[in-house]
């Protein structure tokens, strides 16, 4: 089955700089890849996600960068703000088979200082 | 209201007794699942449903049981609690058209 790694599993960046949480993946066959956003007390809520037809994807100030051939992906944030901090979540699978068939990472606990 | 809600929030339970989660949606989606989180382990499938008729297994299902009672609810039972079942339980929805899932605020389980 799919295996994810994730790291690191903490990361504190001042305000303002940039964060990066990287995750690799075992399953060549892995063709979606989300991230999740879980603040404290509340569910995971995906924020972004991209498929292996592409290698990047930005959203305002997130981004998510895929290299399928070293079987790994990452979330890039951008000029954090403290309303960033939370735990973040990446995952693989297959879009076509559904949440069952998605393996999650370990989680990152971002924080940001002030 | 949230759309996908949990009862309860927090519960306290002794070694050996049954407890019930429940999950309610009003998403309309026909797709639903429990996960268990623990620290560092990230997010466990346990159970999900594709609809009212239709219950699987998922990675970590051993000791836990389901009823989808309606499209809208979903409910995990512990039928003997015990304490490495301590954990934070979320159940989500998802569509059959599209991937993302939509989880509840989740319920802190505690057995003792």
């Amino acid at each position: 089955g799919e295996n994810v790694e994730q790291h690191p599993s903490t990361l504190s960046v001042q305000e303002g700089d940039s964060a990066v949480i990287k995750c690799t993946y075992s399953d060549s066959a892995s063709n979606y890849f989300p991230w999740y956003k879980q603040e404290l007390g509340k569910g995971p809520q995906l924020i972004i996600d991209i498929r292996s037809n592409v290698g990047e994807k930005k959203d305002q100030r997130i981004a998510v960068t895929l290299n399928k051939t070293a079987k790994h992906f990452s979330l890039h944030i951008t000029e954090t703000q403290p309303e960033d901090s939370a735990v973040y979540f990446c995952a693989a699978g297959r879009a076509n088979f559904g949440n069952e068939k998605l393996t999650f990472g370990t989680g990152t606990r971002l924080t940001i200082i002030p | 209201d949230a759309d996908v809600t949990q009862t309860p929030r927090n519960r306290i339970t002794k070694t050996g007794k049954r407890i019930m989660l429940e999950c309610s949606q009003t998403k309309g989606h026909d797709r639903m699942y429990w996960y268990r989180q623990d620290p560092g382990l990230g997010l466990r499938l346990i159970y999900y449903s594709f609809d009212v008729k239709d219950i699987n297994k998922g990675e970590i299902s051993d000791g836990y049981s389901v009823s989808r009672q309606a499209q809208a609810k979903f409910s995990l039972s512990l039928e003997s609690a015990i304490p490495n079942q301590t954990a934070l339980y979320f159940c989500a929805t998802s569509d059959n058209r599209n991937t993302e899932a939509f989880f509840g605020q989740g319920t802190r389980l505690t057995v003792v």
